[in-house]
């Protein structure tokens, strides 16, 4: 019964190509995030999606497009990978209070992508 | 501009001792603080939330949230090797930035027995 779920785990590629991350969660939370980790481990917010719709867009590369088909889902395909791509990305979801504020974001087990 | 300022350690305890991991935060208005605690090559998962001003504890951890200082801590009391790790500060703001949380660059924690 895991919450947040990410697949694949592992992604190696090389360089041009074009790959999709799958975010799936099971806690009937309204909003899901995508975040990207770099090797200095800091966590930075790419995208979120409320109710299937996009709240927050980062200053990200247009070759990034999320998309969320349902409440539940949310995927991220990356065209023309770069190597400063190769990074390990988390999806999160949350429940966003209705008067600001929100509760916790659960991390799904993350992407490591491999830019070769 | 929202910024969450940790110190990136390594903070270093031996086991039994009391660990103290420390964040500040630059914009007032702020409504939700969390801690993280992220193992090397896992996710981050959740530690402590806290709201409201003042200390929060659960089990081994504390929580101190002072927003007239801008400040929040964790303490971790009776430190375990399994409690090294990097542990990461994240605050919520909301109004227009709903949903968003802005994290800190994380503190490295190790408990040596």
């Amino acid at each position: 019964d895991t919450a947040v779920s990410q697949t694949p785990k592992y992604l190696v590629t090389q360089m041009g190509n074009d790959k999709s991350i799958k975010c799936e969660q099971n806690l009937g939370h309204d909003t899901m995030y995508w975040y990207k980790q770099d090797s200095k481990k800091f966590l930075k917010i790419m995208f979120s999606y409320n109710n299937k719709e996009l709240i927050i867009n980062e200053t990200v590369p247009n070759r990034f497009s999320p998309k969320s088909p349902d409440k539940a889902h949310l995927n991220l395909h990356i065209n023309s990978l770069e190597l400063g791509d190769s990074a390990v990305y988390f999806c999160a979801s949350s429940q966003v209070r209705a008067r600001g504020g929100q509760e916790t974001q659960y991390f799904g087990p993350g992407t490591r992508l491999l830019v070769l | 501009q929202k910024e969450v300022e940790q110190n990136s350690g390594p903070l270093s305890v031996p086991e039994g001792a009391i660990a103290s991991l420390n964040c500040t935060y630059s914009d007032r208005g702020s409504q939700s603080f969390f801690w993280y605690r992220q193992y090397s090559g896992k996710s981050p998962e959740l530690i402590m939330s806290i709201y409201s001003n003042g200390d929060k504890e659960d089990g081994r951890f504390t929580a101190q949230l002072n927003k007239a200082s801008q400040y929040v801590s964790l303490l971790i009391r009776d430190s375990q090797p399994s409690d090294s790790a990097t542990y990461l500060c994240a605050v919520g703001w909301g109004g227009s930035t709903l949903g968003r949380l802005y994290f800190g660059r994380g503190t490295q924690l190790t408990v040596w027995p």
